[in-house]
């Protein structure tokens, strides 16, 4: 089955530590995304990447980092420098272009500081 | 950064009852209007995208409308089932690749 994986779904970090939420697709789509969620807001673009081993910030960066040295994954790291770390992460991928642009999407993952 | 706003951001109605919710967008630098189905512990799913003034999608009951002049995107449910109970979001993407998400209209439909 084509699609994209995100894990775990539910993590748990104590403050002071690094995290790394996974994302896996099998659907062959150049660019990726990590999306944030807060109760009561929309989807808050973290990161983007439209080609391999490059990467670029999007509305609310600080505090994470990413890689992207495979096509198919593109996991998000959540630093100790995060202030507010506890939310529901979303990793997308995208296909087509301008007006023809759909996003896909993983189930998620829920973090929790502790 | 585009601003993508949705009201209501909840919404109760009764089984059987139309209902319709509103996404605005800068008008702007637009390239296209996306609607999305999110129900809980699923990913969101696409139900249209639309890109042309005056443009109409039809999916089943669910319908929407473009108005890019005024920035605005209707999303109507006809005869509103329990099934359709989820959270609605709206996406706007400019000149950038990329989808500027609305925080999402929560629809609950009471059997």
């Amino acid at each position: 089955d084509g699609g994209i994986t995100q894990s775990p779904k539910y993590l748990f970090r104590k403050e002071g530590q690094n995290v790394t939420l996974s994302c896996e697709q099998n659907l062959n789509h150049d660019a990726m995304y990590w999306y944030r969620q807060d109760p009561g807001q929309g989807l808050r673009l973290i990161y983007y990447s439209q080609i391999v081993n490059d990467f670029q910030k999007g509305d609310i960066a600080e505090g994470y980092s990413v890689s992207r040295e495979k096509k198919e994954s593109f996991p998000l790291t959540v630093t100790s420098a995060q202030k507010n770390p506890t939310a529901f992460y979303l990793c997308a991928t995208y296909r087509g272009r301008r007006e023809n642009t759909e996003a896909f999407f993983g189930q998620g993952t829920r973090l929790t500081v502790v | 950064i585009l601003n993508v706003e949705q009201s209501p951001q909840s919404l109760h109605v009764q089984e059987g009852d139309s209902t319709n919710f509103t996404c605005s967008f800068p008008s702007s630098n637009f390239y296209a209007l996306h609607w999305y189905r999110w129900e809980t512990a699923k990913s969101p799913e696409a139900l249209f995208v639309m890109t042309l003034n005056g443009d109409e999608k039809k999916k089943g009951r669910i319908s929407a409308t473009l108005n890019t002049k005024e920035g605005y995107s209707y999303l109507y449910i006809k005869g509103s089932q329990p099934e359709d109970s989820a959270t609605y979001l709206c996406a706007s993407s400019g000149s950038a690749r990329q989808l500027t998400f609305g925080s999402g209209t929560q629809l609950t439909v009471l059997p």
